[in-house]
């Protein structure tokens, strides 16, 4: 089953807006991976994550591995008409040999 | 940067034909490879593990006999929908391990994705 939660599922922002999503579980993780698919495309790596409390940057993107290693987040500054897309998170647990992954947040953006 | 070639990119077939779709690791050796299936508006779902010189591991409610996995080299994947019918027309994506940096952590790199529509 689901074990990765994303909230939200969808989002529609303005162009220019920051952009805020997160990645939640009931399980502990010892590595967040944060994914970009466009339409018709396979997921592209944004931003990984290694360490409780590390916080990346990729541009204008931004994530963080929670504290709590249950967690994390990413955060768009400055949208623009190219991240419309879906966002997913994706985690592996301790000992893990797989990778799990969210639902997706589905991201527009109104010009 | 490590590149995931997958091909076809699109696939039109007869009911009860079979495609294969190839995975590639263009410039890496890829030990493990796994493939997806995804349906509109969804997540990836993990159809099968792929390893090399060995059998593939599937996930549970995959037909190992209908989704055939092949990793013969360390640079090849491949899924072969056998009898394929109308509900087997989806998004397939394969992806490879790639490890490395000071800590050796690995992340996931995707092909490009393969539409499979059966008629």
């Amino acid at each position: 089953g689901q074990q990765l939660n994303q909230s939200p599922q969808s989002m529609f922002i303005q162009e220019g807006e920051d952009v805020s999503m997160n990645c939640t579980s009931s399980s502990i993780f010892n590595t967040w991976l944060w994914y970009k698919q466009d339409p018709g495309e396979g997921p592209v790596l944004l931003i990984a994550l290694y360490k409780a409390g590390e916080l990346t940057s990729n541009g204008r993107l931004t994530a963080q591995f929670g504290i709590t290693r249950k967690d994390s987040f990413l955060n768009i500054s400055a949208s623009i008409p190219s991240d419309v897309g879906i966002y997913f998170c994706a985690g592996r647990k301790p000992g893990g040999q797989n990778f799990v992954f969210g639902p997706g947040t589905r991201l527009s953006v109104l010009p | 940067g490590a590149v995931v070639s997958q091909h076809p990119s699109r696939v039109i077939c007869k009911s009860g034909t079979s495609v294969k779709i190839e995975c590639r690791s263009l410039d890496f050796q890829a030990t493990t490879m796994f493939w997806y299936r995804q349906f509109p508006k969804q997540s990836l779902m993990l159809m099968a593990t792929s390893n090399e010189g060995s059998k593939a591991t599937y996930e549970q409610g995959v037909e190992k006999d209908k989704f055939l996995i092949n990793h013969a080299s360390l640079t090849l994947s491949t899924l072969t929908v056998t009898s394929a019918h109308p509900e087997d027309s989806s998004f397939y994506i394969c992806s490879a391990r790639v490890s490395g940096g000071v800590t050796g952590a690995n992340v996931l790199t995707f092909g490009a994705g393969s539409r499979l529509t059966v008629l």
